[in-house]
């Protein structure tokens, strides 16, 4: 079975642009969750779609959106980047809802450097 | 609010040796725990869990303890391979809740 992949896997923008990831889960996973790792910060939450829904979300700004397509992929979208946005964002998917006693899948992750 | 915290940024053990990596959460409603291991340039990968009715958990060389009084886990390498150089996570969840929360990480390096 593929595993989840992510594109684009490395991305540079510029202060106010706005940017979209995209995610392609397991096949058969019917959740997706978004991370941000930053240094010192391990990966915080961003939320999650299950079902085209989005069933959780961390404590981020509204500049963080995302969705979920038919066939499970989700992408992230963020706007009006700041500097602090530079990190490696990952997502992970599971065949159910995350944290259910279940274990979620990574995919590599994209790195966003915000200049 | 960090619930679940790795207060070791790193740790380096030699090749053969034992490494021991901890982590504590706050949340006593948590009652599953994973640790996951990544690589630079790399997602992280799953590597054991545990559920709050063990208090230990075997796969290998790899062995996870948890201790629900104390709020603690910890995760067992024995022997140590330079291969295991890596950053650890650890996460925990509410098996009913619909959210892991990840530590910051350890970086382990085995020295050869």
């Amino acid at each position: 079975k593929a595993g989840v992949t992510q594109t684009p896997r490395y991305l540079i923008k510029t202060r106010g642009q706005q940017v979209t990831l995209s995610c392609s889960p397991i096949s058969g996973h019917r959740s997706v969750s978004w991370y941000q790792q930053t240094p010192g910060q391990g990966l915080q939450f961003l939320f999650e779609y299950f079902s085209e829904t989005q069933r959780n979300k961390g404590n981020f700004p509204g500049r963080f959106s995302g969705r979920q397509f038919s066939n499970s992929r989700s992408e992230m979208n963020v706007s009006t980047l700041e500097l602090g946005d530079s990190a490696l964002y990952l997502c992970a998917s599971s065949p159910v809802l995350a944290g259910g006693g279940d274990t979620q899948y990574f995919g590599p992750g994209t790195r966003l450097t915000v200049l | 609010d960090q619930q679940v915290k790795q207060n070791s940024p790193s740790l380096s053990v030699q090749e053969g040796r034992i490494s021991i990596l901890n982590c504590d959460y706050t949340n006593s409603m948590f009652d599953y725990f994973l640790w996951y291991k990544k690589y630079p340039a790399e997602g992280p990968t799953f590597l054991i869990s545990i559920s709050s009715i063990k208090d230990k958990n075997e796969d290998g060389r790899f062995t996870v303890f948890l201790n629900k009084s104390a709020k603690h886990l910890s995760l067992h390498i024995v022997p140590s391979q330079p291969g295991d150089s890596a950053v650890y996570f650890c996460a925990a969840s509410k098996i009913t809740g619909n959210q892991f929360y990840f530590g910051t990480g350890t970086s382990l390096t085995v020295i050869p």
